[in-house]
């Protein structure tokens, strides 16, 4: 299957570590993607991760894959208010006309001052 | 600056209209995507092209149509078949390979 799923809510105090879950099911994919949305804008990307890594660290990002449980996280240190957004977990996925990329339906992250 | 613009950011239509949503890219992507964003269910697949004058469906593909012309476009028509199309639209693009994606701004759509 094709499905990405993420928890759809998460509330933490501003300076404290958010860290946001993502469960895929598709063994393929070879690149896993966390976006940012900002409320009526497009998605930024973040970071990203190959699947043959199991951490990767970008300056308050780090990201985590367990490739075995198809599990992927985000972690956000020293979280701010300007955090707040929607979140979402991505997979990239070889087919047969191209790459195709699947999205989880978004962590919306509250931060509280 | 090299970016991808969706065009308009609103739009309106009206019940039984047919309408087009703008996307253009300078980034010389060759790989470009249509989603659906709905409240809690996050981003649908719509139409998805690699390369110029060919594009896939997607997950979410009946009632819409799409163009690959020029490498620079990909526009989305929206027509009087898709039954809700009330919902924001966005376009991405990429180079080809498993890179990732730029997204534009979105288009609103409303049906009145």
């Amino acid at each position: 299957g094709e499905d990405v799923e993420q928890s759809l809510f998460l509330s933490v105090r501003e300076g404290d570590s958010s860290v946001i879950n993502c469960t895929y099911t598709d063994s393929s994919s070879t690149y896993l993607y966390w976006y940012k949305q900002e409320p009526g804008a497009g998605l930024q990307l973040l970071t990203y991760i190959f699947s043959n890594m199991d951490m990767k660290q970008d300056q308050r990002l780090t990201v985590l894959l367990n490739k075995k449980d198809k599990h992927l996280s985000l972690r956000i240190a020293d979280t701010q208010t300007g955090d707040s957004a929607i979140y979402f977990c991505a997979e990239s996925l070889r087919r047969e006309y191209g790459n195709k990329l699947v999205f989880g339906a978004g962590t919306i992250l509250r931060v509280k001052s | 600056d090299g970016g991808i613009t969706q065009s308009p950011k609103y739009l309106f239509r009206k019940e039984g209209q047919n309408v087009t949503l703008s996307c253009e890219q300078n980034l010389n992507h060759d790989a470009m995507y249509w989603y659906r964003q709905d409240p809690g269910q996050g981003l649908r697949l719509i139409y998805y092209s690699q390369i110029v004058n060919d594009f896939q469906k997607g997950d979410i593909a009946e009632g819409y149509s799409v163009s690959r012309e020029k490498k620079e476009s990909f526009p989305l028509t929206v027509t009087s078949a898709q039954k809700n199309p009330t919902a924001f639209y966005l376009c991405a693009s990429s180079h080809s390979g498993n890179t990732e994606a730029f997204f534009g701004q979105g288009t609103r759509l409303t049906v009145v």
